[in-house]
């Protein structure tokens, strides 16, 4: 079945960068949009960019244009996205979340979050 | 970027009753639109695409309606396990934006 799976739990200090990466498996990889959400405690869910793993194709909201990278390891299936220069109020789950379609960007399935804190 | 207006935030209800979220966009969106529902520690799950289409495995007591600037997700008797919070997003254009959620409680 579809799945995507994410890593671990992560605790980093203000100013340092994280890594969350997010492997696919049970369809084509490249067939479809990857999306980035997070939701900080108690909030909200909020869109922070896509990558296109075919081509590595890039776009990012642009309340993180500048800080986050988002890339991709074909052979392997998996997304990353890393977020640096992190703040207190990046402390958040991130959630990667495949297109559903290509070209329309309703999300299926999900991941199962990443809980990212920061704190010094 | 558009803005999703989602009312109520909160919602108490009882088992068997009708419940309906709005979802607000501002400007038009088509029907470019997707509800969600969230569980407590959980990812969210899509419930409903292109406004009114449901998606697989979820069951016919959810639906959904709307286009332009107006949406609706009903449940037209609301179980056990619905109890959580739901969310609305827009996919019109990009960012794509989602509404701040409604948390369906037991009254």
């Amino acid at each position: 079945q579809v799945q995507l799976v994410q890593s671990g739990a992560e605790v980093k200090k203000p100013g340092a960068s994280v890594k969350v990466s997010c492997k696919a498996s049970g369809y084509s990889f490249t067939g479809y949009y990857m999306h980035w959400v997070r939701q900080a405690p108690g909030q909200g869910l909020e869109w922070m960019g896509r990558i296109n793993p075919n081509s590595g194709g890039t776009n990012y909201a642009q309340k993180f244009q500048g800080r986050v990278t988002m890339t991709r390891d074909t052979s392997i299936s998996t997304a990353y996205m890393e977020l640096s220069r992190l703040r207190s109020d990046d402390t958040a789950v991130y959630y990667c979340a495949r297109e559903a379609n290509w070209g329309s960007s309703w999300f299926d399935p999900w991941g199962q979050g990443t809980l990212v804190t920061v704190s010094s | 970027d558009i803005q999703m207006t989602q009312s109520p935030s909160t919602l108490s209800a009882s088992v068997g009753d009708r419940v309906t979220i709005t979802c607000r966009a501002s400007q038009s969106i088509s029907s470019w639109l997707a509800w969600y529902q969230q569980k407590p520690g959980k990812a969210p799950k899509p419930l409903i695409y292109k406004a009114s289409s449901l998606e697989s495995g979820v069951p016919s007591r959810f639906s959904g309606s709307g286009s332009g600037t107006e949406f609706t997700l009903t449940i037209s008797s609301l179980q056990p396990d619905d109890f959580a919070t739901y969310y609305c997003q827009q996919y019109n254009d990009y960012p794509v934006t989602f509404g701040g959620g409604t948390k369906v409680e037991i009254k």
